[in-house]
């Protein structure tokens, strides 16, 4: 069965420690996404790759990188410098460049720094 | 850049009532989606919206973008309890991911 798959479900950090987030995708998707959910709001853009060993920064990416060395996977990792990392976030793929297919969401990350 | 705003918020309805979300723009759109989330769940497609005055529907759900191209509307009649969950539209007004934007979302709850 196709998808995508986050892990872990559930994460907590102490403040200055940084983590990663695992992303991986088997639907043969060429585009991949970060996107950070807060209570209230709608989804935030951190990074996305439309191409392995390529990625853009969204309208969040400070203290968060990322990488693509392989279709399946974009692991996001959240670095000492984000100053509010405590948040939901979501990883999703698309078979066209984004906004213009369908996103496939996977389960989420909740990550709570103490 | 581009501005998108979500109504209501919070919407409580009885089970059995209808219920609306609007979406309006401040620029022109090239296309509209739509997602689900449940509780504690991850969203959802439900569907696309591309041309001027478009309506499509889905059950009882039935989705509508403007003549202008600007805002788009989600009605759900009679709702049930499976619909509870927080419905948000994405304005796509071209030139990548970076031209995606996600409302706030309104949070649907329903009272049996």
């Amino acid at each position: 069965d196709g998808g995508i798959t986050q892990s872990p479900k559930y994460l907590f950090r102490k403040e200055g420690q940084n983590v990663t987030l695992s992303c991986e995708q088997n639907l043969n998707h060429d585009a991949m996404y970060w996107y950070r959910q807060d209570p209230g709001q709608g989804l935030r853009l951190i990074y996305y790759s439309q191409i392995v060993n390529d990625f853009q920064k969204g309208d969040i990416a400070e203290g968060y990188s990322v990488s693509r060395e392989k279709k399946e996977s974009f692991p996001l990792t959240v670095t000492s410098a984000q100053k509010n990392p405590t948040a939901f976030y979501l990883c999703a793929s698309s078979i066209m460049e984004g906004g213009t297919g369908e996103l496939f969401f996977g389960e989420g990350s909740r990550l709570t720094v103490l | 850049g581009q501005q998108v705003m979500q109504i209501p918020q919070y919407q409580h309805v009885q089970e059995g009532e209808d219920f609306t979300t609007y979406c309006n723009s401040s620029t022109t759109l090239s296309n509209i989606q739509w997602y689900k989330q449940r509780p504690g769940g991850h969203p959802v497609f439900l569907i696309q919206l591309v041309k001027s005055g478009e309506v499509k529907k889905q059950k009882r759900l039935t989705f509508q973008f403007g003549e202008a191209k600007k805002n788009s509307s989600l009605h759900i009649t009679a709702t049930q309890t499976t619909d509870v969950g927080t419905y948000f539209c994405t304005m796509y007004s071209g030139g990548g991911a970076d031209g995606l934007t996600f409302g706030k979302g309104t949070h649907l709850i329903i009272q049996p």
